[in-house]
């Protein structure tokens, strides 16, 4: 079946220091791979999104490759600021179809 | 441009009552998504419906059921309300095909007593 598995949170860093998330997923076919994320009290906003391996996307200084040898799709940003202070998704979809399969989620919290 | 919209952004049931909910779509947009983000449990996905026809639904009960109008706005409807329902039930609609991925509205809060 498609899935997808985000690290646990929640994750507390400092104002500037490098953040990753983890994400792989599972996948019956050849996915198109998104990372969304969720301020408080609001809906979800895509933040990247990659169509095929070895694609990088990119966004407000975030980052992610998709990497089809390791199923994976993490979330790099070299300095997190406290306005990134939110939940991140991971999500794969398909062209065909339009389902998408979101991870869990990971709150992330960035204090001065 | 308008973003999706959801109405109400709050709303309180008894248990065994019926839930409405609303969404607008992105002008453009002729498909709508609906998922339940339950504490804990992430996103589930509820419904797809496109051109006003359902296409997909996930894994809930028939309770759970829905329409899409011909202006391609939807309605998600909860029968029979259960504790369980309570929940953030989000609302997203994309282009044929969704390929540029989803756009979410700020969903509605339905909290059951």
């Amino acid at each position: 079946g498609n899935s997808v598995t985000q690290m646990e949170g929640p994750v507390t860093l400092s104002e500037e220091a490098f953040l990753t998330i983890n994400c792989t997923y599972t996948a019956t076919g050849y996915p198109s791979l998104f990372w969304y994320v969720q301020y408080p009290g609001e809906g979800l906003q895509l933040l990247l999104k990659a169509t095929k391996a070895d694609d990088k996307g990119s966004n407000k200084g975030f980052e992610a490759t998709y990497r089809k040898e390791t199923t994976s799709f993490h979330l790099e940003k070299g300095s997190v600021q406290v306005s990134d202070s939110a939940v991140y998704f991971c999500a794969l979809s398909f062209v065909l179809g339009n389902q998408f399969y979101f991870g869990t989620g990971t709150s992330l919290t960035v204090i001065p | 441009e308008a973003g999706v919209t959801q109405s109400p952004t709050h709303l309180i049931k008894t248990r065994g009552q019926q839930a409405t909910l609303r969404c607008s779509p992105i002008s453009g947009h002729t498909s709508v998504y609906w998922y339940q983000q339950a504490l804990g449990l992430g996103l589930q996905f509820l419904l797809w419906y496109d051109e006003g026809e359902e296409r997909n639904r996930g894994n809930f009960p028939p309770r759970f059921s829905g329409r899409q109008f011909p202006n391609y706005s939807s309605e998600l409807n909860v029968n029979a309300l259960e504790l369980e329902d309570s929940a953030l039930y989000l609302c997203a609609s994309s282009s044929k095909g969704g390929f540029d991925g989803y756009t979410f509205g700020s969903g509605t809060r339905l909290t059951v007593v």
